[in-house]
């Protein structure tokens, strides 16, 4: 059975102060691994999709990093706005195109 | 161009009673996903739809839910008769059409559900 596990639950930040969150997965077979960031109230908003071990891609403040069991997004001098929970999901190659989640991490930037 | 929309944007039912969710996903996507989140776990895949025919149902929890896409166009989720562990979110999600590979998925808002 896929599972993706998210760490650490909940972080807080001050505004400035570079952190990385984590994302642990074990599925047979990866298509693709993929972050979404998810406002209050509102569906989740598609950040990356990562392929392959070694990929990384970049958004503004955001970059997310794949490796074969783990995925990184790195957050660059965050700010307030950049508060939200952050979900990480793969697909597998098994799957049609169902989408396995962790359970996100929250954070919070403190301005 | 529009997202995906989906309504209501909350339901309260009472247990026993029918209630029926609706998606619109972004024009074009011939793929149509729903999830949900129940009790504050993770987000959790239901079905998935390939225009009016169904790709995937492995995730649906039982026969008291029933989706369709008639015309494969915007897709409607029912439940009933409603139990209280039903009640969560309900995302419905979109992609675009295409063999082999894979696209990310689209979500709209989600529809709360609250049966008491």
């Amino acid at each position: 059975e896929d599972q993706v596990t998210q760490s650490p639950e909940a972080l807080r930040l001050q505004e400035g102060e570079s952190s990385s969150l984590n994302c642990s997965y074990t599925v047979s077979g990866l298509r693709g691994l993929f972050w979404y960031r998810q406002d209050p109230g509102k569906g989740p908003e598609f950040l990356f999709t990562l392929y392959s071990a070694g990929e990384e891609k970049e958004k503004e403040r955001l970059k997310a990093t794949l490796t074969k069991k783990e995925s990184f997004l790195h957050i660059t001098a965050p700010k307030p706005e950049d508060s939200a929970t952050y979900l990480c999901a793969v697909q597998a190659r098994w799957s049609a195109r169902q989408l396995t989640f962790g359970s996100g991490t929250q954070l919070t930037v403190l301005p | 161009e529009a997202g995906v929309t989906q309504f209501p944007s909350h339901s309260v039912i009472e247990k026993g009673q029918t209630v029926t969710l609706r998606c619109d996903p972004i024009s074009g996507h011939d793929n149509l996903y729903w999830y949900r989140r129940v009790m504050g776990k993770e987000i959790k895949f239901l079905l998935h739809f390939v225009k009016e025919s169904k790709q995937d149902e492995s995730g649906m929890p039982n026969n008291r839910f029933l989706a369709e896409r008639t015309g494969g166009t915007y897709s409607t989720l029912k439940v009933q008769p409603a139990e209280l562990e039903d009640s969560g979110v309900y995302f419905c999600a979109s992609s675009p059409p295409g063999q082999g590979g894979f696209y990310e998925q689209y979500f709209g808002p989600g529809t709360r559900l609250t049966v008491t």
